[in-house]
């Protein structure tokens, strides 16, 4: 069986600082790795993913993640936040055999104070 | 179309009442997934189609529910005899799979109000 845990429910940080949102997973089979950001009111949206080769990836809005495999995480990074990324964010994982069933974590909320 | 669409966005239904809700994936696209998003809550798994595979039905929570998937894309969500518990957004997602990129696009939601 596979999981995916953000031991963070929510983060509040102030504007401009730098955060991390955590992910660790388990699964016995490789994986997939995502990150989705759900804004207020709105749908998901992809953020990034990492698939292979460099384990570091960026995405949109100036977020990175970094996939440790001896970890087995891969933790979403920005180095100053705004306002607006006052979001839902989920980490998930497909594996890579046959399912490629896509599992979510339970989110972290980001709370961005002025 | 260019996107997953859901329908309807909004549904309030009296409990004990049946409701369908569906989904049109993006055209080509093998799995589908449903999930549902309790107020304030995370994405809770219901279930997944994947191509002519039987759909992993683990995560729906009761009986109640049921969910076909007709030809490889259309899907409805039937939720029978409605309870306040299931008041909640369900999502529906779609990705091309067996692939390098598998992506999963989300749909708006229906958001389910049950009185």
């Amino acid at each position: 069986a596979q999981s995916v845990t953000q031991l963070d429910s929510q983060v509040p940080v102030f504007e401009e600082a730098p955060v991390e949102l955590r992910c660790n997973y388990s699964s016995s089979v490789s994986v997939y790795l995502f990150w989705y950001v759900q804004y207020p009111n709105q749908g998901l949206q992809l953020l990034l993913k990492y698939l292979s080769g460099s384990t570091l990836v960026k995405g949109i809005n100036g977020f990175e993640a970094e996939f440790n495999k001896s970890q087995t995480s891969f933790h979403l990074r920005k180095p100053s936040v705004h306002i607006s990324d006052t979001a839902e964010y989920f980490c998930a994982v497909t594996r890579m055999d046959s399912s490629y069933k896509l599992i979510f974590g339970s989110g972290t909320r980001l709370l961005v104070r002025p | 179309g260019a996107g997953v669409s859901q329908s309807p966005s909004n549904k309030v239904t009296e409990k004990g009442k049946d409701v369908e809700l569906r989904c049109d994936p993006i055209s080509g696209h093998t799995a589908l997934y449903w999930y549902r998003q309790s107020l304030g809550q995370g994405l809770e798994f219901l279930i997944y189609f994947q191509g002519n595979s039987a759909p992993d039905k683990s995560g729906l929570p009761s009986d109640r529910f049921s969910a076909e998937r007709t030809g490889g894309s259309v899907s409805t969500l039937t939720i029978q005899r409605t309870q306040q518990e299931d008041s909640a957004v369900y999502l529906c997602a779609s990705s091309f799979v067996p692939s390098t990129n598998t992506e999963a696009f989300f749909g708006q939601g229906t958001r389910l109000t049950v009185v």
